[in-house]
């Protein structure tokens, strides 16, 4: 079945305490993307990736670092998590090397530090 | 302590009425733009999209109009159904015109519909 995973679904952790979240897809797709998502404020861009080794900056990239050393897996790693960061994070894939509206996103990881 | 973040606009409409969700966009670069729907629990998903040298494109019960002089968007839903109740986001690039893969949300509305 074609989709993205995340993993951890549900995470609570303390502040400083580095972790990493997992986002892989199973359909050869270039373009991988995290975002967050927090109550009132819709979806904001971290990080996006339009091929293997390429990565960029998205809105938000503060406090959160990227690798893209193979197709198909794009973690997510908080050095340092803080309170702020506190939210439900999406990871989403989509096959075109540029931005497409047919992203298919991951199921979303929900993020609490304390 | 929990975070306060702004309230959502919500549209309530009933069932087999039209809906139209509006949109703001904030950069003049934009030139391809995309609405999403989101339900309770789950990941957006994909509805329609439009680039900037069209004015109107029209999918399956849905069509999306772009206003670029004063930077609009709207989502017209044709004979909205209690399935239609979502998160509605519409999303902004200036992927066209620049090598980008960034992509910005808008706040986002609640659609309820009324059966």
């Amino acid at each position: 079945e074609a989709q993205v995973t995340q993993n951890p679904r549900y995470l609570i952790t303390v502040t400083g305490k580095k972790l990493t979240v997992t986002c892989s897809q199973n359909m050869n797709h270039e373009y991988m993307s995290w975002y967050r998502q927090d109550p009132g404020l819709g979806l904001r861009q971290i990080y996006y990736s339009m091929n293997v080794e390429v990565t960029d900056k998205g809105d938000v990239p503060e406090g959160y670092k990227v690798s893209r050393k193979e197709k198909r897996n794009f973690p997510l790693i908080l050095e340092s998590p803080s309170p702020n960061q506190t939210s439900l994070y999406f990871c989403a894939s989509s096959p075109s090397g540029r931005v497409t509206g047919e992203q298919y996103f991951g199921p979303g990881t929900r993020l609490t530090v304390t | 302590g929990e975070s306060v973040g702004l309230h959502l606009p919500t549209l309530s409409v009933q069932e087999g009425d039209n809906s139209i969700i509006n949109c703001a966009y904030s950069n003049s670069a934009s030139d391809y733009f995309i609405w999403y729907k989101q339900e309770s629990g789950k990941g957006p998903q994909f509805i329609i999209d439009i680039r900037s040298n069209m004015d109107k494109r029209q999918g399956q019960r849905v069509t999306v109009l772009l206003n670029k002089t004063v930077k609009h968007l709207s989502l017209q839903i044709a004979a909205t159904q209690p399935g239609d109740s979502a998160v509605y986001f519409c999303a902004e690039s200036p992927y066209l015109s620049s090598n980008t893969g960034k992509l910005i949300f808008g706040q986002g509305t609640t659609l309820q519909v009324k059966p």
